[in-house]
């Protein structure tokens, strides 16, 4: 099994700050990553898939970056409503396998 | 739109059996291959389970292997999670997750296309 190995496990940073979350892979798996955020009693909404690509409707400041073992989602300035819990989520095989998240607070 | 509703979710005591399902909407269901997610209270989301397109091709996670089944009902837009013999370690909120493709081979990405999740609380 694959897995995410994703840091820190929290933040904490000011509005306007750029933010940066890394995943680590136990093995190669090109750019088959997915970042999604997370509030509390929601399901988790996509913003980054395939390593790099922004999902439809979300704020460019979100970036995703890398390949192969190392990859990065990057806030580059940080706003009020991305107060939210990140993962980080492989999908090179069929066995599906998220990071430990990233909690951002202000 | 893609519509996934789950439901089926409840209190059930250790060792029991429950049976989890997803209704489908917005798009040709027996195209898709399904995955069940599940994130325990104040924990991390893990992945349960896939199902290809036409049912013929099953994977779990080591954790919930020989106690869950998960199945599809392609005539009902209907996926399933079968949970017999619950531990208390199984109390999650359950995501019914669309795959990106017909996951009847090597890959079974994901997008954005989630539910809104079931709770199971698996207690004395």
């Amino acid at each position: 099994d694959i897995q995410m190995t994703q840091s820190p496990s929290s933040l904490s940073a000011s509005v306007g700050d750029r933010v940066t979350i890394t995943c680590q892979a136990s093995q190669d798996i090109s750019n088959s990553v997915n970042w999604y955020q997370q509030n509390p009693g929601k399901a988790p909404r996509l913003l980054i898939y395939d390593a790099s690509n922004l999902e439809t409707g979300v704020p460019p400041r979100f970036s995703g970056s890398g390949s192969g073992t190392d990859f990065t989602l990057t806030i580059s300035s940080l706003q009020p409503e991305d107060i939210a819990t990140y993962y980080c989520q492989q999908y090179e095989n069929l066995l599906l396998s998220f990071g430990g998240g990233t909690k951002v607070e202000i | 739109q893609v519509q996934l509703v789950e439901s089926g979710g409840g209190v059930v005591q250790p060792g029991r059996s429950l049976r989890l399902s997803c209704a489908a909407s917005g798009f040709t269901f027996s195209d898709y291959g399904m995955h069940w997610v599940r994130q325990g209270p104040g924990k991390g989301l893990e992945w349960v389970a896939v199902v290809s397109y036409d049912g013929s091709n099953k994977y779990y996670a080591n954790s919930v292997m020989g106690r869950f089944t998960i199945s599809r009902d392609n005539s009902e837009n209907t996926l399933s999670l079968h949970m017999n013999r619950l531990r208390t370690e199984d109390t999650a909120v359950y995501y019914c997750v669309k795959g990106l493709g017909s996951c009847g081979g090597a890959r079974c990405a994901t997008r954005g296309d989630w539910g809104q999740g079931t709770l199971v609380t698996v207690s004395s």
